[in-house]
């Protein structure tokens, strides 16, 4: 079974744009969650979702956004990057039917705003 | 509110010896409670979790953990270290129901050989 995929791999964008990343998760799971990770503060949540609903959401300006779509694909967008954006998202899927239902971690996408 | 303290950003162990790595946690709700190990420049994986049923649980790679409520603390202990384990371990919390999993700020581990 494969695992959960996440493109690009790596990106490097300038102040101001935005960005998109993409997560596949595993098949059959139905639950998607969104974790950056930095340095300085570690992983912190985004947002979780679960059958095209936002179940969950970390405390993010409104610049993060993300979506899940019926097959349960998932986005996240960035809008107006800052410098302090840069970080690894991490993608994790799960099964969703159940709160200990272990999440498997996607390889990441390294985002560098330059 | 659920928080999650790593005791330690750096632990250093000789091959061979025992592997010691702190978590306490602060819940509201009766805790699920994760073990995660992370390799340079990978994704995380699953070590063990804690879903309420026993409170000794046994996970991969030889590693287990004991939930104990009094002490709130879930610490991760491997009886003798190998090569291999040299990687960053992070403890998660997840209170009841579905509130979002808050992560500690991981322990990096330093197997000398």
């Amino acid at each position: 079974k494969a695992g959960v995929t996440q493109t690009p791999r790596y990106l490097i964008k300038t102040r101001g744009q935005q960005v998109t990343l993409s997560c596949s998760p595993i098949s059959g799971h139905r639950s998607v969650s969104w974790y950056q990770q930095t340095p300085g503060q570690g992983l912190q949540f985004l947002f979780e979702y679960f059958s095209e609903t936002q179940r969950n959401k970390g405390n993010f300006p409104g610049r993060f956004s993300g979506r899940q779509f019926s097959n349960s694909r998932s986005e996240m967008n960035v809008s107006t990057l800052e410098l302090g954006d840069s970080a690894l998202y991490l993608c994790a899927s799960s099964l969703g039917q159940d709160p200990t239902d272990t999440q498997y971690f996607g390889p990441g996408t390294r985002l560098t705003v330059l | 509110a659920q928080s999650v303290t790593q005791l330690g950003s750096h632990v250093s162990v000789s091959e061979g010896a025992l592997v010691l790595l702190r978590c306490n946690y602060s819940s509201s709700v009766p805790p699920y409670l994760f073990w995660y190990v992370q390799y340079p420049n990978q994704g995380l994986q699953l070590l063990l979790k804690y879903t309420s049923a026993a409170t000794l649980v046994k996970g991969i790679n030889g590693f287990e953990a004991e939930f104990k409520k009094s002490e709130t603390s879930f610490h991760l202990t491997k009886p003798s270290a190998h090569m291999s384990d040299a990687a960053e371990y992070f403890c998660a919390v997840r209170g009841g129901g579905y509130q979002k999993v808050t992560f500690g700020t991981g322990t990096k581990l330093q197997v000398i050989p």
